[in-house]
């Protein structure tokens, strides 16, 4: 099975800071990545698939890249209906597997 | 475009729960359909997949005792818990993949909430 480890597991960051959280396979996946969005109480909300792609409606300061192991989710201007908690998935091998997340809060 | 889970509660250990996730605005048929499930204070589990064509694919975790169907006139997807142990006890999602792919969910429902304890 694929593990996917996030870093950093948790961070404190202010309302208009870039917020990088990388994403890195045990073994190489492509492009087959997402990440979502995930506030206390309510599900999962999509925000980048194959590594980079932007869902629609989510805002253009929400960016990924990356391929093989390594990924990334940045931030451009962290604002205050982001913090959140962070998970990457990926689905290029059954089983199908979630990072630990990363819980982004405020400064 | 909407899913809604039900069928969640508290049973004890070794029983049996099924859980039911309504569709609306597309077709389960359609499109492959996930359930993820979250521990409490945990992160998020995949569960299990059933393709448009019908297929299914299992976490090792729940395999063997999970089972996965639907109901095309209904246009309900169902996860069919055996043998349910108390690391069972989660927040079950039901979620719709883009089209014919294993990833990623792009409409998820908000939730069933399953306990077990003795």
């Amino acid at each position: 099975a694929i593990q996917l480890t996030q870093s950093p597991s948790s961070l404190s960051a202010s309302v208009g800071d870039r917020v990088t959280i990388t994403c890195r396979a045990s073994q190489g996946i492509s492009s087959a990545l997402a990440w979502y969005q995930q506030k206390p109480g309510k599900a999962p909300k999509l925000l980048i698939y194959d590594a980079s792609r932007l869902e629609s409606g989510v805002p253009s300061r929400f960016s990924g890249s990356g391929s093989g192991t390594d990924f990334s989710l940045t931030i451009s201007s962290l604002q205050p209906e982001d913090f959140a908690t962070y998970y990457c998935q990926q689905f290029n091998n059954y089983p199908l597997s979630f990072g630990g997340g990363t819980k982004v809060e405020i400064k | 475009v909407q899913l809604v889970e039900s069928g969640g509660g508290l049973v004890q250990p070794g029983e049996s729960l099924r859980l039911s996730c309504a569709a609306s605005g597309f077709s389960v048929t359609n499109n492959y359909m996930t359930w993820v499930r979250q521990a409490p204070g945990k992160g998020l589990e995949w569960v299990s997949v059933m393709y448009s064509g019908g297929s299914t694919h299992y976490a090792d975790s729940v395999k063997g005792r999970f089972t996965v169907s639907r109901d095309n006139s209904k246009n309900t997807l169902y996860l069919q818990l055996n043998s349910l142990r108390p690391e069972d006890t989660a927040v079950y999602y039901c979620a719709r993949n883009f089209y014919d792919r294993s990833g990623p969910s792009d409409v998820w429902g908000k939730g069933t909430t399953v306990a077990v304890s003795p």
